[in-house]
């Protein structure tokens, strides 16, 4: 199994660029997350789903986007890029409500 | 809000010592309890997770940690490291009941564990 896939590994936007993280999972898992990391600070979250067709903010919600048109993708979008997103991009799923995240590999995104 | 404090940034070990790293949280009930683990330029695996039980648990690559909570706390403990535990690692908890976004994890700043030869 893949497990959570997450492109691309790395990117590096301009001001005002907008551009879409992908996230795909194929463990048939309800809940999926949006993560980021900035150094030397823990994950916070950005957007969860727990659903097909169904999100919500996390903790730092502002700037990014999200849908869930399929089970298996989730995919995050910045609209109009600023480098206070330069961060690690964490997604995540799991099963249900109360078991174990599957993290994917990882984004890093720089906006200069 | 629930919180999580890793008072220790960065420890650093001699292969073969013991190992603890600290957790404390702050939350209203008992929460769900995880540490991950970060090698560099990875995503996190989880070591151990405590739901309800026995306090102690035991996690993959002879990690262990005991739920206190009395102190709340959760930490982490190894009795012989590995120059390959060299990572970073994070505490997280989670609000401890089912239903919908149940699952969202509020995270430590991070402790990371440098191990010397």
């Amino acid at each position: 199994n893949a497990g959570v896939t997450q492109t691309p590994k790395f990117r590096i936007l301009k001001i005002g660029q907008s551009m879409t993280l992908q996230c795909a999972q194929d463990m048939n898992h309800n809940y999926m997350y949006w993560y980021r990391q900035d150094p030397g600070m823990g994950l916070k979250l950005i957007y969860y789903s727990v659903g097909a067709g169904i999100t919500d903010k996390g903790e730092v919600p502002n700037g990014y986007n999200v849908s869930r048109s399929t089970t298996e993708d989730f995919p995050l979008r910045l609209e109009l890029a600023a480098p206070s997103q330069t961060s690690v991009y964490f997604c995540a799923s799991t099963r249900t409500g109360d078991t174990e995240a599957f993290f994917g590999q990882g984004t890093r995104l720089t906006v200069v | 809000a629930q919180s999580v404090t890793q008072p220790d940034i960065h420890i650093t070990v001699s292969e073969g010592a013991s190992l603890e790293l600290r957790c404390n949280y702050s939350y209203g009930a008992t929460p769900y309890l995880f540490w991950y683990v970060q090698s560099p330029g990875q995503g996190l695996q989880l070591l151990l997770k405590y739901f309800s039980g026995d306090t102690l648990v035991q996690g993959i690559k002879g990690f262990e940690a005991e739920f206190k909570r009395s102190q709340s706390s959760f930490n982490l403990r190894k009795p012989s490291v590995h120059w390959s535990d060299a990572a970073e690692y994070f505490c997280a908890v989670a609000p401890g009941r089912s239903g919908a976004g149940s699952y969202q994890l509020t995270f430590g700043k991070g402790t990371k564990l440098s191990v010397i030869p």
